[in-house]
């Protein structure tokens, strides 16, 4: 069981946007903007999309964007294209590491 | 460009001794913590430890410490990740990742060590 909650699967259209929920105890999540999240294809390493809640490295689209509520981060992804198609995985580390389960996300 | 390059995959049975390895370039060696994180055959992300190769100073999570062991040779800019006897259930990828100081995601990652515990 892992200490951040995200939901097992997702799934959109191309061109649809989808949302990825990431919730954790306020210590970890609220109380600090170090969330981050990455993006995993099968067989492949993960790949960081989105660091510090809302900052995108160099390289990744913009159609990539993340928020936080409370104790509550998202992840965004508009324009869904058939490349998304991967596992998405939020993490925080304020003190210790802490990743959510992992969420699939199907492109139709 | 930073990079992280990791040991090939390994087959072991149950009771023996590895230590897989990943090489850093592209920066200076001790300006990044290198983690391990763990991926079981359908499963997610388990975080499972960190050094500082500027002291080597390392911490564990609670579910490895005492199970493995991380170390670094700054001369050759790797790190390792090491059992002195694996189970059944080390069978897994295993990842290392960087996490430039004061900073606190990571970025970039190896492409991953498949250890096989089998007997």
């Amino acid at each position: 069981q892992s200490a951040l909650t995200q939901p097992a699967s997702v799934s959109g259209s191309p061109g649809q946007s989808i949302t990825i929920s990431c919730t954790g105890p306020s210590s970890d999540v609220e109380s600090y903007n170090l969330v981050s999240w990455y993006q995993q294809h099968p067989g492949k390493a993960p790949k960081l999309i989105i660091y510090e809640v809302t900052k995108r490295p160099s390289g990744i689209s913009n159609r990539f964007s993340g928020s936080k509520s409370a104790n509550t981060a998202s992840l965004t992804i508009s324009g869904l294209q058939a490349a998304d198609e991967a596992d998405y995985y939020c993490c925080t580390y304020a003190g210790r590491v802490l990743f959510g389960g992992g969420t699939k996300l199907t492109v139709l | 460009e930073v990079q992280l390059v990791q040991s090939g995959a390994e087959v072991k049975k149950p009771g023996e001794s590895l230590r897989i390895s990943c090489k850093a370039s592209g920066y200076t060696f001790a300006t990044y913590f290198i983690h391990w994180v763990r991926q079981m055959p359908g499963k997610g992300l388990e975080w499972m430890g960190r050094i500082d190769p500027s002291d080597s100073y390392t911490n564990y999570s609670p579910s490895f410490q005492g199970h493995v062991t991380i170390s670094a040779d700054s001369s050759t800019s790797t790190a390792y990740l090491q059992w002195s006897s694996l189970k059944a259930s080390d069978t897994a990828i295993y990842y290392c990742t960087s996490m430039q100081q004061m900073t606190n995601w990571f970025d970039p990652w190896g492409q991953g060590t498949l250890v096989t515990v089998s007997s």
